[in-house]
């Protein structure tokens, strides 16, 4: 089975930090992909990846970056942390150009 | 771009019922329409898909139906059991195009015993 790992179940960060999500899978997938998810609002993309060193920006990236140094490997970085990036985090990856992603368990983060 | 409407955003049912939850799209290229289970602390996953060739899909108690024309299409859950309880999504993308998918807001079922 497809294993997509997410650091941090919860993290609780104070605004202005720097704060690194990281993800990595397990099964060679080419590409990778950063969501948000906020009650009633649903899966919102921030971040994808086709390729290593390569990054497309999704439906919200203001606010954010990322990284993929590795194909396996792929961050979220907040550069200063606000209160409204307060939100569930879903790291997701998928193979080629299948359109079936499998997801982590999420990182919940808190911005205090 | 494309955009999904998801309906109803909360669904409550007694064990034994049955369950259906709607999706629309605007995009008429889009034709692949996944759904996805998210059970409580977990990551969203795949139960089921289908796509524009194909009007039903069954997979036990579980089935989605397509109105290419109208465009929407629905997931039907029967004799809906209490681990059936979960966020549900729908979504929609273009195999020939970006093929990233664009997910609705989600449906919070609520099965009762």
């Amino acid at each position: 089975d497809v294993k997509v790992t997410q650091s941090s179940r919860y993290l609780v960060k104070r605004t202005g930090e720097k704060v690194f999500l990281e993800c990595v899978q397990d099964m060679d997938h080419e590409n990778m992909f950063w969501y948000r998810q906020d009650p009633g609002l649903g899966l919102r993309l921030i971040y994808f990846s086709y390729d290593v060193k390569m990054k497309e920006k999704g439906d919200i990236p203001e606010g954010y970056s990322v990284s993929r140094e590795k194909k396996e490997r792929f961050s979220l970085i907040l550069e200063s942390a606000s209160t409204n990036q307060t939100s569930m985090y879903l790291c997701a990856s998928s193979q080629g150009r299948s359109e079936k992603l499998f997801f982590g368990s999420g990182t919940q983060l808190s911005v205090l | 771009g494309e955009n999904v409407e998801q309906h109803p955003s909360t669904l409550s049912v007694q064990e034994g019922d049955s369950a259906v939850i709607k999706c629309t799209y605007s995009d008429s290229a889009s034709n692949y329409f996944p759904w996805y289970k998210q059970e409580l602390g977990k990551g969203p996953q795949l139960i089921i898909d289908i796509r524009s060739n194909v009007g039903e899909k069954k997979d036990q108690r579980i089935a989605v139906t397509l109105n290419k024309t109208a465009k929407h299409f629905s997931l039907h859950i029967t004799e809906t059991q209490p681990e059936d309880s979960a966020v549900y999504f729908c979504a929609a993308s273009n195999s020939g195009g970006s093929y990233i998918p664009t997910f609705g807001r989600g449906t919070s079922l609520i099965v009762h015993p």
